[in-house]
């Protein structure tokens, strides 16, 4: 599986996007990207996730190079909420089933 | 559906001592994983059962720590002769086979381990 790496922290203004990188320069072809995000005292949640195409859901858009080798996961209006540390995994939904985590960003929402 | 839930959710104990921890996965997965996660570091995998078979575990499962899934519904994880070092947040997940997203898992709060 390919190793992702991200910027150890961000702040960013309430209600102002918030564009969180990821470099995966080693993703291969059959390699999704994966976010999930760590609010303080709680467990990891799933936000979305994507192959080649950039993705939206109700929480986050991704958006995916297109050479694959780097994402951005972007909040569009981000609340206090928000804060929590922001996992960029790469993986192969064939192989093994875990997540590997890394250490994330963590992401900061100032009023 | 009340999502995944971890018992206890905070566990003080001295070394040496076993500790037992408990999750109970969303009613309709047939995925369930530890992890453990330790301050300023994402969670690191455990083990992983589908249904009542433990598929797959990692090298830090060391032989002090077991986990079982009896009839495929709750685990548990049992550490033997605590070690300082293993002071940690416990997080339990499941998800469903054949779900859209494989890898789209739903975590529990964790137990947090704390080992004096």
């Amino acid at each position: 599986d390919a190793k992702t790496t991200q910027p150890p922290s961000m702040d960013c203004a309430e209600g102002r996007a918030a564009n969180l990188p990821c470099n995966h320069s080693t993703i291969s072809g059959n390699e999704y990207v994966y976010w999930y995000r760590q609010i303080h005292s709680q467990g990891p949640q799933y936000i979305i996730h994507g192959l080649k195409n950039n993705e939206t859901n109700e929480m986050a858009s991704l958006i995916i190079t297109e050479d694959r080798k780097s994402s951005t996961l972007i909040l569009p209006h981000a609340t206090l909420r928000d804060t929590a540390v922001y996992y960029c995994i790469a993986m192969d939904q064939t192989g093994a089933n875990n997540l590997f985590f890394g250490t994330g960003t963590r992401l900061t929402v100032i009023p | 559906d009340t999502g995944v839930s971890q018992n206890p959710r905070h566990k003080i104990t001295k070394r040496g001592q076993n500790v037992t921890f408990r999750c109970d996965p969303i009613s309709e997965h047939n995925r369930l994983y530890w992890y453990r996660q330790t301050l300023g570091q994402g969670p690191e995998f455990l083990t992983y059962f589908q249904n009542e078979a433990q598929l797959e575990k990692s090298r830090l499962l060391s032989d002090r720590f077991s986990a079982e899934r009896p009839k495929g519904s709750f685990s548990t994880l049992e550490i033997q002769r605590t070690e300082q070092g293993d002071s940690a947040m416990y997080l339990c997940a499941s998800s469903l086979r054949y779900q859209k997203n494989p890898y789209e898992q739903y975590f529990g709060p964790g137990t947090r381990l704390t080992v004096t």
